[in-house]
Protein backbone atom coordinates (compact mmCIF):
# COMPACT_ATOMS: atom_id res chain seq x y z
CA UNK A 1 0.00 0.00 0.00
CA UNK A 2 1.10 3.37 -0.66
CA UNK A 3 0.47 6.66 1.40
CA UNK A 4 2.12 10.31 1.27
CA UNK A 5 2.04 12.46 4.18
CA UNK A 6 2.58 16.35 4.39
CA UNK A 7 4.10 17.31 7.54
CA UNK A 8 2.55 21.07 7.29
CA UNK A 9 -1.14 22.06 6.74
CA UNK A 10 0.09 25.58 6.13
CA UNK A 11 3.81 27.10 5.88
CA UNK A 12 4.26 31.20 5.84
CA UNK A 13 7.06 32.66 4.73
CA UNK A 14 7.55 36.54 3.33
CA UNK A 15 8.43 37.49 0.01
CA UNK A 16 11.81 36.57 -0.95
CA UNK A 17 13.10 34.35 1.81
CA UNK A 18 13.03 30.05 0.93
CA UNK A 19 10.28 28.06 0.37
CA UNK A 20 10.41 24.61 1.79
CA UNK A 21 7.39 22.27 1.25
CA UNK A 22 7.96 19.37 2.95
CA UNK A 23 6.27 15.45 1.96
CA UNK A 24 7.04 11.94 3.06
CA UNK A 25 6.06 8.43 1.38
CA UNK A 26 5.03 5.42 1.78
CA UNK A 27 5.87 2.66 -1.06
CA UNK A 28 6.18 -1.17 -1.66
CA UNK A 29 7.88 -0.44 -4.90
CA UNK A 30 9.72 2.60 -6.87
CA UNK A 31 7.14 4.89 -7.12
CA UNK A 32 6.63 7.70 -9.25
CA UNK A 33 6.32 11.29 -7.32
CA UNK A 34 4.69 14.55 -7.95
CA UNK A 35 4.10 18.02 -7.02
CA UNK A 36 0.82 19.60 -8.02
CA UNK A 37 -0.08 23.32 -7.20
CA UNK A 38 -3.71 24.74 -7.01
CA UNK A 39 -4.71 28.17 -7.52
CA UNK A 40 -7.99 29.31 -5.56
CA UNK A 41 -10.62 28.55 -7.65
CA UNK A 42 -8.17 26.97 -10.12
CA UNK A 43 -7.07 23.56 -11.48
CA UNK A 44 -4.07 21.83 -10.35
CA UNK A 45 -1.09 22.58 -11.98
CA UNK A 46 1.90 19.87 -12.41
CA UNK A 47 4.43 21.50 -10.81
CA UNK A 48 7.47 18.45 -11.08
CA UNK A 49 7.74 15.08 -11.32
CA UNK A 50 10.19 12.15 -10.40
CA UNK A 51 10.17 9.26 -12.39
CA UNK A 52 13.55 7.05 -11.52
CA UNK A 53 16.15 9.06 -13.28
CA UNK A 54 17.69 12.34 -11.56
CA UNK A 55 17.00 12.57 -8.23
CA UNK A 56 17.10 16.11 -7.93
CA UNK A 57 13.80 17.38 -10.10
CA UNK A 58 13.51 21.04 -11.73
CA UNK A 59 10.14 22.07 -12.49
CA UNK A 60 8.42 25.19 -13.31
CA UNK A 61 8.21 28.79 -11.73
CA UNK A 62 11.86 28.22 -9.56
CA UNK A 63 10.80 24.78 -7.36
CA UNK A 64 12.42 22.05 -7.53
CA UNK A 65 12.29 18.91 -5.25
CA UNK A 66 15.40 15.92 -4.56
CA UNK A 67 13.70 12.16 -3.96
CA UNK A 68 15.57 10.84 -1.29
CA UNK A 69 15.03 6.98 -0.78
CA UNK A 70 17.07 6.50 2.02
CA UNK A 71 14.60 9.05 4.30
CA UNK A 72 11.75 8.37 2.05
CA UNK A 73 10.96 12.37 1.67
CA UNK A 74 10.63 14.70 -1.28
CA UNK A 75 10.73 17.99 -0.51
CA UNK A 76 9.50 21.03 -2.47
CA UNK A 77 11.69 23.75 -2.51
CA UNK A 78 12.16 27.39 -4.19
CA UNK A 79 15.11 29.80 -3.04
CA UNK A 80 12.85 32.99 -3.26
CA UNK A 81 8.94 33.38 -2.98
CA UNK A 82 7.01 35.53 -5.30
CA UNK A 83 2.83 36.42 -4.14
CA UNK A 84 2.05 34.81 -6.75
CA UNK A 85 3.13 31.50 -5.32
CA UNK A 86 0.78 31.69 -2.47
CA UNK A 87 -1.61 28.67 -3.43
CA UNK A 88 -2.02 25.09 -2.41
CA UNK A 89 0.39 22.69 -3.05
CA UNK A 90 -0.27 19.02 -3.11
CA UNK A 91 2.45 15.90 -3.15
CA UNK A 92 0.95 12.94 -4.70
CA UNK A 93 2.43 9.60 -5.25
CA UNK A 94 2.21 6.63 -7.90
CA UNK A 95 2.79 2.99 -7.60
CA UNK A 96 1.87 -0.15 -9.13
CA UNK A 97 -1.35 -1.39 -7.60
CA UNK A 98 -2.39 -4.91 -6.69
CA UNK A 99 -3.93 -4.72 -9.89
CA UNK A 100 -0.66 -4.02 -11.81
CA UNK A 101 -1.53 0.03 -12.49
CA UNK A 102 -0.18 3.43 -11.09
CA UNK A 103 -3.21 4.86 -9.05
CA UNK A 104 -2.26 8.30 -7.32
CA UNK A 105 -2.75 9.22 -3.69
CA UNK A 106 -2.46 12.96 -3.16
CA UNK A 107 -1.26 14.39 0.93
CA UNK A 108 -3.42 16.51 2.41
CA UNK A 109 -2.07 19.13 0.89
CA UNK A 110 0.14 22.36 2.29
CA UNK A 111 -1.05 25.86 1.83
CA UNK A 112 1.86 28.17 1.10
CA UNK A 113 0.75 31.83 2.27
CA UNK A 114 2.88 34.56 1.42
CA UNK A 115 3.68 38.20 3.34
CA UNK A 116 4.68 41.13 1.11
CA UNK B 1 0.21 14.35 -22.70
CA UNK B 2 -3.46 14.61 -22.90
CA UNK B 3 -5.90 17.41 -22.43
CA UNK B 4 -9.34 16.70 -20.50
CA UNK B 5 -12.51 18.44 -20.77
CA UNK B 6 -15.20 18.37 -18.54
CA UNK B 7 -18.75 18.80 -18.63
CA UNK B 8 -20.26 20.88 -16.70
CA UNK B 9 -17.93 23.32 -15.11
CA UNK B 10 -19.87 23.63 -12.36
CA UNK B 11 -23.71 23.36 -11.49
CA UNK B 12 -26.11 23.82 -8.60
CA UNK B 13 -28.57 21.04 -7.68
CA UNK B 14 -31.28 20.52 -5.43
CA UNK B 15 -31.06 17.58 -2.74
CA UNK B 16 -32.45 14.11 -4.25
CA UNK B 17 -31.89 14.84 -7.79
CA UNK B 18 -28.56 13.16 -9.89
CA UNK B 19 -26.11 14.96 -11.66
CA UNK B 20 -24.38 13.12 -14.81
CA UNK B 21 -20.51 14.12 -15.12
CA UNK B 22 -18.83 13.99 -18.39
CA UNK B 23 -15.29 13.59 -18.91
CA UNK B 24 -13.82 13.80 -22.75
CA UNK B 25 -10.08 12.98 -23.28
CA UNK B 26 -7.98 13.68 -26.48
CA UNK B 27 -5.96 10.53 -27.22
CA UNK B 28 -7.20 6.77 -25.92
CA UNK B 29 -6.59 6.06 -22.85
CA UNK B 30 -6.70 2.47 -20.64
CA UNK B 31 -7.40 4.05 -17.25
CA UNK B 32 -9.35 7.34 -16.14
CA UNK B 33 -9.56 8.08 -12.66
CA UNK B 34 -12.53 9.93 -10.71
CA UNK B 35 -11.39 12.13 -7.75
CA UNK B 36 -13.79 13.98 -5.66
CA UNK B 37 -12.20 17.55 -3.26
CA UNK B 38 -14.62 18.44 -0.84
CA UNK B 39 -14.32 22.09 0.34
CA UNK B 40 -10.94 22.80 1.83
CA UNK B 41 -9.85 19.32 1.52
CA UNK B 42 -7.09 17.22 -0.87
CA UNK B 43 -8.19 14.91 -3.48
CA UNK B 44 -9.82 11.30 -2.57
CA UNK B 45 -10.22 8.88 -5.57
CA UNK B 46 -13.37 7.32 -5.48
CA UNK B 47 -13.31 5.23 -8.54
CA UNK B 48 -10.90 4.07 -11.18
CA UNK B 49 -12.80 3.01 -14.53
CA UNK B 50 -10.88 0.67 -17.36
CA UNK B 51 -12.66 0.82 -20.68
CA UNK B 52 -15.02 -2.72 -21.28
CA UNK B 53 -15.04 -3.78 -17.90
CA UNK B 54 -16.79 -2.48 -14.53
CA UNK B 55 -15.21 0.58 -12.76
CA UNK B 56 -13.20 -0.55 -9.28
CA UNK B 57 -14.60 1.83 -6.38
CA UNK B 58 -12.25 2.63 -3.37
CA UNK B 59 -13.84 2.36 -0.04
CA UNK B 60 -15.90 4.51 1.36
CA UNK B 61 -17.75 4.90 -2.51
CA UNK B 62 -20.46 2.73 -3.87
CA UNK B 63 -21.77 1.98 -7.17
CA UNK B 64 -24.99 2.62 -6.32
CA UNK B 65 -24.13 6.65 -5.18
CA UNK B 66 -21.58 7.26 -8.28
CA UNK B 67 -21.84 5.25 -11.37
CA UNK B 68 -19.40 5.40 -13.63
CA UNK B 69 -19.76 4.47 -17.33
CA UNK B 70 -16.47 3.69 -19.79
CA UNK B 71 -17.88 3.06 -23.26
CA UNK B 72 -15.06 3.95 -24.89
CA UNK B 73 -10.93 5.09 -24.38
CA UNK B 74 -11.57 8.46 -24.84
CA UNK B 75 -14.73 8.60 -22.39
CA UNK B 76 -16.75 8.45 -19.63
CA UNK B 77 -19.20 9.62 -17.05
CA UNK B 78 -19.81 9.52 -13.40
CA UNK B 79 -23.19 10.23 -11.64
CA UNK B 80 -23.79 11.59 -8.68
CA UNK B 81 -27.28 9.83 -7.39
CA UNK B 82 -29.80 11.27 -4.67
CA UNK B 83 -27.72 13.97 -3.90
CA UNK B 84 -27.03 15.56 -0.20
CA UNK B 85 -25.49 18.59 0.50
CA UNK B 86 -22.57 16.66 1.61
CA UNK B 87 -21.64 15.57 -1.94
CA UNK B 88 -21.18 19.56 -2.94
CA UNK B 89 -17.66 19.34 -4.31
CA UNK B 90 -14.79 19.55 -6.70
CA UNK B 91 -15.13 16.13 -9.12
CA UNK B 92 -12.32 15.58 -11.70
CA UNK B 93 -11.56 13.41 -13.79
CA UNK B 94 -7.47 12.21 -14.38
CA UNK B 95 -6.10 10.00 -17.17
CA UNK B 96 -2.42 8.81 -16.30
CA UNK B 97 0.15 5.87 -16.73
CA UNK B 98 2.34 5.75 -13.43
CA UNK B 99 5.05 8.45 -15.03
CA UNK B 100 2.46 11.07 -16.33
CA UNK B 101 -1.19 12.02 -14.24
CA UNK B 102 -3.42 14.59 -16.10
CA UNK B 103 -5.62 16.31 -14.58
CA UNK B 104 -9.10 17.79 -15.80
CA UNK B 105 -10.40 20.90 -15.09
CA UNK B 106 -12.81 19.69 -12.39
CA UNK B 107 -16.73 20.34 -12.01
CA UNK B 108 -17.52 22.28 -9.24
CA UNK B 109 -21.23 21.13 -7.87
CA UNK B 110 -23.29 22.72 -5.26
CA UNK B 111 -26.20 20.88 -3.87
CA UNK B 112 -29.05 23.05 -2.04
Amino acid sequence: AQSVTQLDSHVSVSEGTPVLLRCNYSSSYSPSLFWYVQHPNKGLQLLLKYTSAATLVKGINGFEAEFKKSETSFHLTKPSAHMSDAAEYFCVVSDRGTGGSYIPTFGRGTSLIVHP
Amino acid sequence: SAVISQKPSRDICQRGTSLTIQCQVDSQVTMMFWYRQQPGQSLTLIATANQGSEATYESGFVIDKFPISRPNLTFSTLTVSNMSPEDSSIYLCSVGSGYEQYFGPGTRLTVT
